[in-house]
């Protein structure tokens, strides 16, 4: 059962242009959300969030829209550079477990593959 | 430097054999994770520990162990009944009472078997 789902395994961008990643979930309790940077073998690096109280939030070149009737989110990134090519994933919490606290655990997407191109 | 460690950053594994990766943050975090990676997927939660002497199980925690002694040291046993070792593995730590579910990684260890 996958509840957060990346359904674009890749993308390819001409640098100077917008990337735009996106994210679909389905647990309707998922009330915060992350979007991470991934290079070969490294781990994760955050980039930004956004909680399910904004539609929106910006960080520089990378902002993140939130619609949580559609239950999507997306990550813009303007304008796109060959440093951001990387694997992207995003992730999802909620404030709830079985014990009813949270306990910070995310839920990941599968990633997508962001190249961008000179 | 504050951060997340992770040894070895390689590791090979012999049929029959336990093998155990080792995780240690200095971030003062109370929060530790640890997730596999396979190729085209997300990252998968094996454990989590809250708090000291304490950890529970995640999503795929068949064929692991792991202990929580120290606040800064979550090690990662993969036990001879882990069919499918082979992945990359990552630990996370993180505070959830001050930055909300934003978890900090390490490098990674990747596992083959031999």
């Amino acid at each position: 059962d996958q509840q957060v789902k990346q359904n674009s395994p890749s993308l390819s961008v001409q640098e100077g242009r917008i990337s735009i990643l996106n994210c679909d979930y389905t647990n309707s309790m998922f009330d915060y959300f992350l979007w991470y940077k991934k290079y070969p073998a490294e781990g994760p690096t955050f980039l930004i969030s956004i909680s399910s109280i904004k539609d929106k939030n910006e960080d520089g070149r990378f902002t993140v829209f939130l619609n949580k009737s559609a239950k999507h989110l997306s990550l813009h990134i303007v304008p796109s550079q060959p440093g951001d090519s990387a694997v992207y994933f995003c992730a999802a919490s909620g404030a709830f477990n079985a014990g009813g606290t949270s306990y910070g655990k995310l839920t990941f997407g599968q990633g997508t593959i962001l190249t961008v191109h000179p | 430097d504050g951060g997340i460690t992770q040894s070895p950053k390689y590791l090979f594994r012999k049929e029959g054999q336990n093998v155990t990766l080792s995780c240690e943050q200095n971030l003062n975090h109370d929060a530790m994770y640890w997730y596999r990676q396979d190729p085209g997927q997300g990252l998968r939660l094996i454990y989590y520990s809250q708090i000291v002497n304490d950890f529970q199980k995640g999503d795929i925690a068949e064929g692991y162990s792991v202990s929580r002694e120290k606040k800064e040291s979550f090690p990662l046993t993969v036990t001879s009944a882990q069919k499918n070792p082979t992945a990359f593995y990552l630990c996370a730590s993180s505070n959830p009472g001050l930055a909300r579910n934003i978890q900090y990684f390490g490098a990674g260890t990747r596992l083959s078997v031999l």
